[in-house]
């Protein structure tokens, strides 16, 4: 167990719909970061947060947002959701600002149909 | 544009023998941060290791090794007595340093299988 939790384990969703992914981060860790994965795409780095400032960014897509509230968790919300968008959607946390050794949660499942 | 490149998509190996797992990096960057990640069957990413561009040591920890080589922007990962336990995909990944320092590039990963 990694310590960190992402929530909802699995989501089922039509097209067009709008979905959030809620993470919470180690205890004492700051950073929070989102990534993809999917078949056509593989692993992808999606947003950094670290202390509630946006840190980094990668290839995001303006459908996509995210935020870390002052508790320090973290929720990906992604709208007018495509097929392509279904994959497994991965959180991590670390302590420092620098992506240093990453826990992950379990990830969450989305499954646009 | 940085690109990480892991060559061997999927590799099989008996129980006992070792294994090297290739990664080759792109990067305009003088300093940069090199990882390994294993995702086993049930899914979940563990970080492995972590290295900066500027400590070229290689680093073992059990049966896991890793040879850094700058001059030739790999990052290799060896797996001494494989084990089914090993069993998983690896990946391996280059971080900038700087502005957009959390911004990750990830290989495509290799499969690897351990048979008993």
């Amino acid at each position: 167990d990694s310590g960190v939790t992402q929530t909802p384990k699995h989501l089922i969703t039509a097209t067009g719909q709008r979905v959030t992914l809620r993470c919470s981060p180690r205890s004492g860790d700051l950073s929070v970061y989102w990534y993809q994965q999917s078949l056509d795409q593989g692993l992808q780095f999606l947003i950094q947060y670290y202390n509630g400032e946006e840190r980094a960014k990668g290839n995001i897509l303006e459908r996509f947002s995210a935020q870390q509230f002052p508790d320090l968790h973290s929720e990906l919300n992604l709208s007018s959701l495509e097929l392509g968008d279904s994959a497994l959607y991965f959180c991590a946390s670390s302590v420092d600002p620098l992506p240093t050794e990453q826990y992950f949660g379990p990830g969450t499942r989305l499954t646009v149909t | 544009a940085q690109k990480v490149t892991q060559a061997q998509t999927e590799i099989s190996v008996v129980e006992k023998e070792d294994v090297t797992l290739d990664c080759v990096y792109e990067t305009r960057d003088t300093t940069y941060y090199l990882f390994w990640y294993k995702q086993p069957p049930s899914g979940e990413l563990v970080f492995l290791i972590r290295r900066n561009s500027f400590d070229e040591q290689n680093e073992i920890s059990g049966r896991y090794s890793w040879n850094f080589q700058k001059s030739t922007s790999s990052f290799n990962f060896t797996i001494t007595a494989s084990q089914v336990v090993d069993s998983a995909v690896y990946f391996c990944a280059l971080s900038e340093v700087g502005a957009n320092a959390g911004k990750s590039t990830f290989g495509d990963g290799t499969t690897l299988t351990v048979k008993p």
